[in-house]
């Protein structure tokens, strides 16, 4: 069974604060980490998908890092906005799972107070 | 282009009852996904299709739940009877061949009273 870590489970900051969540996983067989945005009654939004190690992503205000030889990946916002507040779930597929399956976490939950 | 498309938005049934979700991938998306999301937890996935075809049911508690896409577009899951502890959002999600990334509808949120 795959495991797949996010802390903190939630987290509370002022609006303008920059803040960062983690992401653990497997660091063996690894093929793609996913990050995906999931508003409150809306669909979760893809955000990056991050496939080498070293890798770094940006969209906007968001950005990620990862490092497959250590099995964790970070999720960056700078200058958080109260529009940001939402689940972050990162998920994990592994080369030995055949069939393109993820293993998700169970999400760090982010509240932007304006 | 649309999204991935799901109906109802919310169920509230008894213990016992009979459910039916449906799914409506994006236009060409041949692989598509039902997962069960209980609240606290990350989804997990129940069901995994590859245009008509299963390509993995492990996870789906079979005795209660089914799931079809008989043309290959849309999907129906069911639950009969449903528990107490199947409530739970439920999630469709898409994929065109080829690509990695998945495509989700906005859920269905079930309460099993």
């Amino acid at each position: 069974i795959l495991n797949v870590e996010q802390s903190p489970q939630s987290l509370h900051v002022q609006e303008g604060d920059s803040t960062n969540f983690t992401c653990s996983f497997p660091s063996s067989n690894f093929y793609a980490l996913h990050w995906y945005r999931w508003e409150t009654a809306k669909s979760p939004e893809a955000l990056f998908v991050m496939t080498l190690n070293g890798d770094e992503k940006k969209k906007g205000r968001i950005s990620a890092t990862l490092n497959t030889k250590e099995g964790y990946s970070y999720l960056y916002i700078k200058g958080s906005q109260p529009e940001d507040s939402a689940t972050y779930l990162c998920a994990f597929y592994n080369s030995g799972a055949g069939s393109y399956q993820l293993t998700f976490g169970k999400g760090t939950k982010l509240s932007v107070i304006p | 282009e649309a999204g991935v498309a799901q109906s109802p938005r919310y169920k509230i049934i008894e213990k016992r009852q009979s459910v039916a979700f449906w799914c409506n991938p994006i236009s060409g998306h041949a692989t598509l996904y039902w997962y069960q999301q209980i609240l606290g937890q990350g989804p997990k996935l129940l069901i995994q299709f590859q245009n008509n075809g299963v390509v993995d049911d492990s996870q789906l508690p079979k005795d209660r739940f089914s799931a079809e896409r008989l043309k290959g577009v849309d999907s129906t899951l069911k639950i009969q009877p449903a528990k107490l502890e199947d409530s739970a959002v439920y999630l469709c999600a898409s994929r065109e061949a080829g690509t990695d990334t998945q495509y989700f509808g906005p859920g269905t949120r079930l309460t099993v009273l």
